[in-house]
């Protein structure tokens, strides 16, 4: 079965120092994969995501993504984190089976201390 | 400027009520999705349409309705049936084919609560 893991329900990290969400994914054939934020009581925004190509994916607000094949893994990082990055992330894997269907993994809440 | 709207943003229903979130766009995507959100479940698929009048259900779709007259228009009907109504409702759009792996873009969502 597709699938989309992101072990950690919150990640806290202190303004300045780097951050990592990370991602984890199932499906058949190559993978599509998305991360989007979500502010309270606000829909998704879209930061970047992985088709094919590099490794290394550049977005939006200084966030990157690491695809890494042979563990299945698509972690979100940031160099160094802002107050202003505390919100709710999710990954997404597009699902093989046609229809352009996402599936979400459950999200992790961020929380940037300062 | 092109986008998704969701109205209403909070919604109030009263047992054994049907009500009706609206979702419009204007990006001239062909396809639209409604997911549920609840706290620490992530998004989870009620239903999608990739063209008019036609839609397929998604993951839970029961007590849940849908229709596609327009392509602009993708309205969700909660039912009576749905025991569990209250959640943050969330409507997205996309393109298909290739120009889909740009992913979705999603409306402001709604909250749906029982009272």
């Amino acid at each position: 079965a597709q699938s989309v893991a992101q072990p950690e329900d919150q990640v806290n990290v202190a303004e300045g120092n780097p951050l990592t969400v990370k991602c984890t994914y199932s499906v058949s054939g190559n993978p599509y994969l998305f991360w989007y934020v979500q502010y309270p009581n606000r829909g998704l925004q879209f930061l970047l995501k992985y088709i094919t190509g590099d490794n290394l994916v550049k977005g939006s607000y200084g966030f990157e993504a690491e695809f890494n094949k042979s563990q299945t893994s698509f972690h979100l990082k940031k160099p160094s984190a802002l107050v202003s990055d505390s919100a709710l992330y999710f990954c997404a894997v597009r699902d093989s089976g046609g229809y352009n269907k996402l599936i979400f993994g459950a999200g992790t809440r961020l929380a940037v201390h300062p | 400027d092109g986008g998704i709207t969701q109205s209403p943003k909070y919604l109030f229903r009263k047992e054994g009520q049907n009500v009706t979130l609206s979702c419009e766009q204007n990006l001239n995507h062909d396809a639209m999705y409604w997911y549920r959100q609840d706290p620490g479940q992530g998004l989870r698929l009620i239903y999608y349409s990739q063209i008019v009048n036609d839609f397929q259900k998604g993951d839970i779709a029961e007590g849940y309705s849908v229709s596609r007259e327009k392509k602009e228009s993708f309205p969700l009907t909660v039912t009576s049936a749905q025991k569990n109504p209250t959640a943050f409702y969330l409507c997205a759009s996309s393109t298909l084919g290739q120009a889909a792996n740009y992913g979705y873009t999603f409306g402001s969502g709604t909250r749906l609560t029982v009272v």
